[in-house]
């Protein structure tokens, strides 16, 4: 089980927008602005789409955007296309005996 | 940015050792400005942080992994290696090598992966 919580799915037509969430606690997502998400094509090796909540790497399109409010930290996609199909996981720093912890993933099927 | 390439044997019998390198270009082993870390994901599964050094030897575990696991760094060949010990099925992963930011725990950098089956 993981530590942050993700919806295992989620769906979208093209052009639409939306929003995965991943919950944390008070020990990881609620009191450190370190989340991280992750977008993975089959077979292909994760990619950092945004860090430390809201940042984007150069690079990443401008579609994608982060926030967090309390234990939750979300992930928007805008202007929803194909190529967007891919499983999404956050990451958090944590104060515990395991620093770094992942969610436990959202598919996200483009319609 | 870094290059990361792991290496290792794809195949490790149970209760063994599983032994994989990362072999880093572009940047230096002893860079201040990254972690050098392991993630896994077993087929079909989602992502585990394993662990992660610093250039320094300071080292941060995954305590799921309870004392099995070591990170070592290797400033004269440029390379970072994971040792786990006394594997079993559920070590059975897709290992990727990557640079953890120091701070935020952020990764930017992944090798390729490499997948790793315990099985006699």
């Amino acid at each position: 089980q993981s530590a942050l919580t993700q919806p295992a799915s989620v769906s979208g037509s093209p052009g639409q927008s939306i929003t995965i969430s991943c919950t944390g606690t008070s020990s990881d997502v609620g009191n450190y602005n370190y989340v991280s998400w992750y977008q993975q094509h089959p077979g292909k090796a994760p990619k950092l789409m945004i860090y430390d909540v809201s940042n984007r790497p150069s690079g990443v399109s401008d579609r994608f955007s982060g926030s967090k409010s309390g234990n939750t930290a979300s992930l928007t996609i805008s202007g929803l296309q194909a190529e967007d199909e891919a499983d999404y996981y956050c990451s958090s720093y944590r104060i515990t005996s395991t620093p770094v912890a992942f969610g436990g993933g959202t598919k996200l099927t483009v319609l | 940015q870094p290059q990361l390439q792991e290496s290792g044997p794809g195949l490790v019998k149970p209760s063994e050792t599983l032994s994989l390198t990362c072999s880093v270009s572009g940047a230096s082993i002893s860079s201040s400005s990254y972690y050098w870390g392991w993630v896994r994901q077993p087929p079909g599964k989602g992502l585990e942080w394993i662990g992660s050094v610093y250039y320094s030897g300071t080292t941060y575990y995954n305590s799921s992994l309870k004392g099995r696991v070591t990170i070592l760094v290797d400033t004269s060949k440029n390379q970072f290696s994971l040792r786990l010990t006394s594997v079993t099925a559920a070590d059975t992963a897709v290992y990727y090598c990557a640079t953890p930011d120091p701070y935020s725990s952020a990764i930017d950098s992944w090798g390729q992966g490499t997948l790793v089956t315990v099985s006699s």
